[in-house]
């Protein structure tokens, strides 16, 4: 089944403690991202990836890292959290680009204390 | 960058009724317009897109409006059924790298 992955779906942590948030697609795809959605803000995008070794700058990059080593996975970095960054995240992948039909993971819900 | 503004932010309507949610968007080189639906606690699926040489595209019940001189585009859904009650997100693509994503509107359908 194509899909993508996220893991863990529910994390509570506390401030300063480094997390990874791991994500992961079968579908050969390109392009992947990483977005928080908070109430009121809707999505936004933190950093995205058009291929292996290949990392941007979203619209709020501040605070997180990212990785490309290998096609399939895309991890979100969090070297020091803090309380601001809790938040819901999402992966997504799509084929090629930010103009193709992005797919979502399932979301992971992040508390900082 | 670009910025996109999405209103209104909530929409009630009765079932059988059309909804329409307007976004604005900054970049007059914006190439393309996606819509996302968001039901409650699921991920954002795409519903349609439009991109900058289209002025309409329908699907269904649903369809999307752009209008490059004046840098906006809409979602229209008509014949409202309980199924449509979710959060809808317009985005807008500058070139092919970054995604901007509005900030949503909680569409109601009222039996």
């Amino acid at each position: 089944e194509a899909q993508v992955t996220q893991n863990p779906r529910y994390l509570i942590t506390v401030t300063g403690k480094k997390l990874t948030v791991t994500c992961s697609q079968n579908m050969n795809h390109e392009y992947m991202s990483w977005y928080r959605q908070d109430p009121g803000l809707g999505l936004r995008q933190i950093y995205y990836s058009m291929n292996v070794e290949v990392t941007d700058k979203g619209d709020v990059p501040e605070g997180y890292k990212v990785s490309r080593k290998e096609k399939r996975n895309f991890p979100l970095i969090l070297e020091s959290p803090s309380p601001n960054q809790t938040s819901l995240y999402f992966c997504a992948s799509s084929l090629a680009s930010s103009t193709d039909t992005q797919y979502f993971g399932p979301g992971t819900r992040l508390t900082v204390l | 960058g670009e910025n996109v503004e999405q209103h209104p932010s909530t929409l009630s309507v009765q079932e059988g009724d059309s909804a329409v949610i307007k976004c604005t968007y900054s970049d007059s080189a914006s190439n393309y317009f996606p819509w996302y639906k968001q039901e409650l606690g699921k991920r954002p699926q795409l519903i349609i897109d439009i991109r900058s040489n289209v002025g309409e595209k329908k699907d269904q019940r649903i369809a999307v409006t752009l209008n490059k001189t004046a840098k906006h585009f809409s979602l229209h859904i008509t014949e409202t059924q309980p199924e449509d009650s979710a959060v809808y997100f317009c985005a807008a693509t500058l070139g092919n790298e970054k995604l901007t994503f509005g900030t949503g509107t909680r569409l109601t359908i009222i039996p």
